[in-house]
């Protein structure tokens, strides 16, 4: 079945950098667009970040820009997110989702999500 | 960025119960709304895409529906599983935003 497993996650300080992976299952993973998807606690969901197929298109949340790095290695079915300078505010669940648009543009929503990993930026 | 308000933040309900929740947009989407569901500790699960547009495997029991900036998602007749917290979410520009939620609870 279609499948997304998120990693990475930990307790950091702030100013430090992490890197996030997702291993994706189930589908042709390098025919869709991937997203990133956080979500502080007790709070609502936030868009991060968005790759396409081929990692050719990426476009980024304003709160993350200059900071966040998404990548993704096809040949390993993996969608990354680099977090570099983070800050308190950036303490979240962390969720990858894919994009159901497989023609090589975005629907900009998300049909699958993983179960997420936690990131907590601590001083 | 196209801002996005739920309405009711919360609402309770029973079993059986039919429940209404709205989703305004600052500006308009076309169809470009979608509604997830998630319960505490789980990911967000997709519902309904393209406004009214059930995805596979979701109960007939919910239905959306609108166009512009007005949207709504209704459940016909809540079940036990049902009780969570629904967002909505514009697809229409960059950047997708989301409503602030709206929990569903237990009279």
């Amino acid at each position: 079945q279609v499948q997304l497993v998120e990693s990475g996650g930990g307790v950091v300080q702030t100013g430090r950098s992490l890197r996030l992976s997702c291993a994706a299952s189930g589908f042709t993973f390098s025919s869709y667009g991937m997203h990133w998807v956080r979500q502080a606690p007790g709070k609502g969901l936030e868009w991060v970040a968005v790759i396409s197929y081929d990692g050719s298109e990426i476009y980024y949340a304003d709160s993350v820009k200059g900071r966040f790095t998404i990548s993704r290695d096809n040949s390993k079915n993996t969608l990354y997110l680099q977090m570099s300078s983070l800050r308190a505010e950036d303490t979240a669940v962390y969720y990858c989702a894919k994009d159901p648009s497989g023609s090589g543009d975005f629907y900009f929503y998300m049909d699958v999500w993983g179960k997420g990993t936690t990131v907590t930026v601590s001083s | 960025d196209i801002q996005m308000t739920q309405s009711p933040s919360s609402v309770s309900a029973s079993v059986g119960d039919r429940v209404t929740i709205t989703c305004r947009a600052s500006q308009g989407l076309s169809t470009w709304l979608v509604w997830y569901q998630q319960k505490p500790g789980k990911a967000p699960k997709l519902l309904i895409y393209a406004a009214s547009s059930l995805q596979s495997g979701v109960p007939s029991r919910f239905s959306g529906s609108g166009s512009g900036t007005d949207f709504t998602l209704t459940i016909s007749s809540l079940q036990p599983e049902d009780f969570a917290t629904y967002y909505c979410q514009q697809a229409n520009s960059f950047p997708p935003t989301f409503g602030q939620g709206t929990k569903l609870e237990i009279k």
